[in-house]
């Protein structure tokens, strides 16, 4: 399978604990970015990168988020003392810059008990 | 910024019968992306169908084709001889041109398609 993969899938972790997800875009995309969907809404936007730069970032991403591409493949999205309304669903997706279609991942749902 | 309305959250069809799911959206862009996707229960979000701002023509994939209104900034997509596998959670989604990354999803429409 060549599309967009997360790890793990599914996360329960007690509330101040730190959490990291993980990202593996389509090999060709030079573009990722993660989202957020909380039950019943859509995706909200947290941030992106263009190969290991980090373009943009919400004013959603509190500081105890963080993000990395550090080779511009994988990505890795760090949550710091979790708390419980961090419960959601981490969407990951990659393109290709210039072409508009981003690809989406099955998702990693994190629950903070 | 960007604001995406869909102001359906629930909708059913019969199978074989003909739905149309709406979206409006808010932008001052004038080179942008439309979508729409799909997502089933549990399962990962899949593109359905993209239109391009530029193009009057409206994009159409198989069963699926959209009505693209620019000037009153509307969208909506129509689902032809609905199918049991069409039941999902559909979201309309904007982009501004093809090089600013981030995409601005509504809060999505639940699709039933009934026996």
């Amino acid at each position: 399978d060549t599309g967009v993969s997360q790890d793990p899938r599914h996360k329960i972790t007690k509330r101040g604990q730190n959490v990291t997800f993980r990202c593996d875009p389509i090999s060709e995309h030079n573009r990722l970015y993660w989202y957020r969907q909380t039950l019943g809404q859509g995706p909200e936007f947290l941030t992106y990168f263009q190969n290991e730069a980090q373009l943009e970032k919400s004013r959603l991403l509190s500081d105890r988020f963080s993000a990395e591409r550090p080779k511009g493949s994988f990505s890795t999205l760090e949550i710091q003392r979790t708390e419980q309304g961090d419960s959601a669903m981490y969407l990951c997706a990659s393109s290709l810059a210039g072409q508009s279609d981003p690809y989406f991942g099955p998702g990693t749902r994190l629950t903070v008990t | 910024a960007q604001t995406v309305t869909q102001s359906q959250p629930e909708m059913s069809v019969q199978e074989a019968e003909t739905v149309t799911l709406s979206c409006t959206y808010d932008t001052s862009e004038s080179n942008y992306y439309l979508f729409w996707y799909k997502q089933p229960p549990s399962r990962q979000m899949i593109l359905v169908i993209r239109q391009e701002a530029y193009k009057q023509q409206n994009a159409t994939e198989n069963r699926f084709s959209v009505n693209f209104q620019k000037a009153a900034k509307s969208f909506s997509l129509k689902i032809s001889d609905s199918q049991l596998g069409d039941t999902a959670m559909y979201f309309c989604a904007f982009m501004k041109g093809t090089n600013a990354g981030k995409s601005t999803f509504g809060d999505g429409t639940t699709l039933t398609v009934k026996p």
